[in-house]
């Protein structure tokens, strides 16, 4: 089945800096890659995704890149900001399933 | 989107015994799944359930520890079956309106088993 990794686990920044978050998955027949922010005590939440026949995705502050060949998938967050201090998953969707594998997480610190 | 009720929020319960939570959503989705999460960790999935039909396990659950319905396509419900202190954990629902698009979860349920 799917497998993902992802890395770092924890990521501190300074304030306007930039942060990565890189993973690689098993199965190259998935084909939805979203990305999930969850603040302390929450329900995950939905920051960006990319499926699989595009290259990069962004939203404002947020982007998402994807190599298929190399079955890796980041996330780019620019001009970072104390609100962007959370809990990062990414996730992979086998085929057409809709169920969800997610990386281990990463824990970004934005300092001020 | 989807809005989503997930009962109780948070139960300390005894060993042996088992917890149903239930998951509501404000209007009809394809697909609901469950997922465990650890403290600290990720998300698992469990199950993917199934209206009308049984529940699709992932590897390492299985029905006799978390019997899952889904009745119609706005409830479903898992029960954890004979507690351990090892099922302590967050359970979330989560739903999807079409494969490969915006999970939605629920608030969570905290479970603590003493």
């Amino acid at each position: 089945g799917e497998n993902v990794e992802q890395h770092p686990s924890t990521l501190s920044v300074q304030e306007g800096d930039s942060a990565v978050i890189k993973c690689t998955y098993s199965d190259s027949a998935s084909n939805y890659f979203p990305w999930y922010k969850q603040e302390l005590g929450k329900r995950p939440q939905l920051i960006i995704d990319i499926r699989s026949n595009v290259g990069e995705k962004k939203d404002q502050r947020i982007a998402v890149t994807l190599n298929k060949t190399a079955k890796h998938f980041s996330l780019h967050i620019t001009e970072t900001q104390p609100e962007d201090s959370a809990v990062y998953f990414c996730a992979a969707a086998p085929g057409n399933t809709g169920k969800l594998i997610f990386g281990q997480g990463t824990t970004l610190q934005v300092k001020p | 989107s989807a809005v989503i009720s997930q009962k109780p929020s948070r139960d300390i319960c005894q060993r042996g015994t088992s917890l149903t939570i239930q998951c509501q959503v404000d209007s009809q989705v394809t697909m609901m799944f469950w997922y465990r999460q650890q403290p600290g960790q990720s998300l698992t999935l469990i199950a993917t359930a199934n209206q009308g039909s049984e529940a699709t396990y992932e590897s390492g659950f299985v029905i006799d520890k978390f019997p899952i319905s889904r009745p119609n396509l706005t409830f479903s419900t898992l029960t954890v079956s004979n507690m351990s202190p090892e099922d302590s954990s967050i359970y979330l629902c989560s739903v999807e309106q079409a494969e490969n698009t915006e999970a939605f979860f629920g608030q969570g349920t905290r479970l603590t088993v003493v």
